[in-house]
C-alpha cells in the first residue's frame, strides 16, 4: 500500500514570497491533516479535512495560510506572504476516518530567509 | 489548558539497557493516546493507540501502558536501530482526530 506522498521535499524562499505544498493521501482515506513542526517541537495541527470539507482550522493563520482539498483527495497548503517564523517542516497525514490512527508523509522542509 | 508533557527530553542508553519514557497529560475527555516514532528527516510513524486506563500494547521491544494521568513507553533490551524521537499525542475533547502532540523524547542507543 502506497503511503502519503508530499512534494516538494525541500523549499527555500525569501520572506514575503509565496509557496505551495502538495499532498496525496493514502487511497480511500477520508480524513486529511496538515501539521506544522518547528525544530525541537511536536507537530501542531493547522487544518483538518473530512472528504473535501473543513472540520477544524482553528489554528490556521488565515491571514497568510490557505488550504484546499479538491474532490476529497489531494490537498494543497499555501503560504502568502511567508514570514521568517514560518520556517518549519510541514507534514501531511491521512486516516480512514477521524477516529483512526493517522499516517504521515515525509514532510516538506521550508526555510524562509 | 490542555497539555501533553514528555520526559525526559533526551535519553541515552547502552544496547540492552531497558528503560521507560513518560507522557503525562492534562486533558478532559481523552478519546485516545497515540505513540509515534520519528526518524530524522521523516514523518512520524504510528506505533500504538491506547484508549482506556489499564490498557497495554506490545510490539517487538516496545510496550505501551496507560493510566488516568500518564502513559509509559517501555523499551526492553533496546538496539541501536531503536534510536529515534518518540512522540506522544492525545485525541481529546476537541474535533475528533485533533491531536495534541508532546515535544518528544530523543532516544539514543549506543552499541
Amino acid at each position: 500500500e502506497a503511503g502519503v506522498a508530499q512534494s516538494p521535499r525541500y523549499k527555500i524562499i525569501e520572506k514575503r514570497q509565496s509557496v505551495a505544498f502538495w499532498c496525496n493521501p493514502i487511497s480511500g482515506h477520508a480524513t486529511l491533516y496538515w501539521y506544522q513542526q518547528i525544530l525541537g517541537q511536536g507537530p501542531k495541527l493547522l487544518i483538518q479535512f473530512q472528504n473535501n470539507g473543513v472540520v477544524d482550522d482553528s489554528q490556521l493563520p488565515k491571514d497568510r495560510f490557505s488550504a484546499e482539498r479538491l474532490k476529497g483527495v489531494d490537498s494543497t497548503l499555501k503560504i502568502q506572504p511567508a514570514k521568517l517564523e514560518d520556517s518549519a517542516v510541514y507534514l501531511c497525514a491521512s486516516s480512514l476516518d477521524t477516529a483512526n490512527e493517522q499516517f504521515f508523509g515525509p514532510g516538506t522542509r521550508l526555510t524562509v530567509l | 489548558e490542555d497539555q501533553v508533557t514528555q520526559s525526559p527530553e533526551a535519553l541515552r542508553l547502552q544496547e540492552g539497557e531497558s528503560s521507560s519514557l513518560n507522557c503525562s497529560y492534562t486533558v478532559s475527555g481523552l478519546r485516545g493516546l497515540f505513540w509515534y516514532r520519528q526518524d530524522p528527516g521523516k514523518g512520524p510513524e504510528f506505533l500504538f493507540t491506547l484508549y482506556s486506563a489499564g490498557e497495554e500494547k506490545e510490539k517487538e521491544r516496545l510496550k505501551a501502558t496507560l493510566t488516568k494521568k500518564e502513559s509509559f513507553l517501555h523499551i526492553t533490551a533496546p538496539k541501536p536501530e531503536d534510536s529515534a524521537t518518540y512522540l506522544c499525542a492525545v485525541d481529546y475533547g476537541g474535533s475528533q482526530g485533533n491531536l495534541i502532540f508532546g515535544k518528544g523524547t530523543k532516544l539514543s542507543v549506543k552499541p
